[in-house]
């Protein structure tokens, strides 16, 4: 049973610009939520997807949107990047909406210039 | 809207003391989770609580709900070097894994 994954792990961009963040949920989950963990702070909810729908949605604009995929796998797409979006973003996954334990990835660390 | 605050924000400890942290959360939660991080790395799992009273212990550390104070600890005992790390908890607000967390504990234990 392999665990979360994401990629990349590092990433570089210049203001302005759009990223896509990738993440793989552990083998028969179907919820993936993504969270955003600014330096020295406890990571923030973005949203949340649930075979397929975006199921939650924390206070974070529109240029952050996502997708998830039909083998639950997860994408979080940020447009017109700003400086304060560098971050190391989480995503984590577990077995259903009401199941307890969720399970992060390692993250992947953005810096914005 | 869910919030939640632990305290202390930074502590410093020698090795067999032992202290307590505290998240105290402003609204009715679901559950209750703690997470430790190691620096540049991801969140682990640590306790889920899910009702009044609860209490979990894994080794050194015990972490305990009372919903009516809207407080939940977390125990270290005789703490070791090892227990160094960032501590979070985090509430849940209506069941559904959407999770909000503390601004975390930075515990650090000296030899």
């Amino acid at each position: 049973e392999t665990g979360v994954t994401q990629s990349p792990t590092h990433l570089i961009k210049t203001r302005g610009q759009q990223v896509t963040l990738r993440c793989s949920s552990q083998s028969g989950h179907n919820t993936v939520s993504w969270y955003q963990q600014a330096l020295g702070q406890g990571p923030q909810f973005i949203f949340q997807y649930y075979r397929e729908e975006e199921n939650g949605r924390g206070n974070f604009p529109p240029r952050f949107s996502g997708l998830q995929f039909p083998n639950y796998s997860s994408e979080l797409n940020v447009n017109a990047l700003e400086l304060d979006d560098s971050a190391l973003y989480l995503c984590a996954s577990s077995s259903g909406l009401a199941v307890g334990t969720q399970y992060f990835g390692p993250g992947t660390r953005l810096l914005v210039l | 809207e869910l919030k939640v605050e632990q305290n202390p924000l930074f502590l410093s400890m020698q090795e067999g003391k032992n202290y307590t942290i505290y998240c105290n959360y402003s609204t009715t939660s679901d559950r209750l989770y703690w997470y430790r991080q190691d620096p540049g790395k991801s969140l682990e799992s640590l306790f889920v609580l899910l009702s009044n009273g609860a209490v979990k212990q894994e080794g050194r550390l015990m972490a305990s709900l009372d919903t009516k104070a809207r407080l939940s600890t977390l125990h270290i005992t005789a703490a070791v070097h090892d227990l160094s790390a960032t501590y979070f908890c985090a509430a849940e607000l209506n069941a559904g894994n959407m999770l909000t967390f503390g601004g975390g504990t930075r515990l650090m234990v000296k030899p």
